[in-house]
């Protein structure tokens, strides 16, 4: 167990609808990070907040946001949901997240289906 | 750009076979380097990581170095188990203006055979 949780574990929904992830860091980790998981792309980098600011994006889309809250907890939000779109997202936390060094822990994953 | 080259899969192996799995990179700053393993239905866990060349990391019997000549982090174990069975990622890390973000390889899925 990383510390790290993540909620639904598995979420189906249709096209065109919206979504949100939800993610608790480990306890005094300030970084949060998003990756998505496919078959075609493999493990992608999303967005990375820390101590509630956006610090990095990756490859994310217009149709995601996400954010981190006073409490460090972090929500991804996916609107306007295409079939592309399934996939597993993670979320990560670190300590830090200002130096190449630190670890990162991964949460369990959400598993989103799109219909 | 920052990238991560890793060795094709699925790999098999029979138990107390010796295992190798490349991973190559290429960095614009200095990275630091790590092997994270997935389990069936489970998330990524850090098996083991690198900060600086020539450095060696290890955990459970896996290890790998980090060769800044070869620019190559390649993951052995000498004798694998059939609970090794899982896919591996090679994956990278280069500071830049407070953002640390991880680059992944493609992953190698390994099957342990009894």
């Amino acid at each position: 167990d990383s510390g790290v949780t993540q909620t639904p574990k598995h979420l189906i929904t249709a096209t065109g609808q919206r979504v949100t992830l939800r993610c608790s860091p480990r306890s005094g980790d300030l970084s949060v990070y998003w990756y998505q998981q496919s078959l075609d792309q493999g493990l992608q980098f999303l967005i990375q907040y820390y101590n509630g600011e956006e610090r990095a994006k990756g490859n994310i889309l217009e149709r995601f946001s996400a954010q981190q809250f006073p409490d460090l907890h972090s929500e991804l939000n996916l609107s306007s949901l295409e079939l592309g779109d399934s996939a597993l997202y993670f979320c990560a936390s670190s300590p830090h997240g200002t130096a190449s060094t630190d670890t990162q822990y991964f949460g369990p994953g959400t598993r989103l289906t799109v219909l | 750009g920052d990238s991560v080259t890793q060795m094709e899969g699925p790999v098999t192996l029979s138990e107390e076979a010796f295992l190798t799995i490349n991973c190559t990179y290429t960095a614009t700053g200095y990275p630091s380097l790590f092997w994270y393993v997935q389990y069936p239905g489970e998330g990524l866990q850090l098996l083991l990581k690198a900060t600086k060349a020539d450095d060696k990391g290890s955990n459970k019997g896996f290890e790998a170095t980090y060769r800044k000549e070869t620019t190559s982090f390649h993951l052995e174990k000498g004798s694998v188990q059939v609970s090794d069975s899982a896919v591996y990622f090679c994956a990278l890390s280069v500071a830049q203006t407070g953002a640390n973000n991880l680059f992944f390889g493609t992953g190698t899925r390994l099957t342990v055979i009894p």
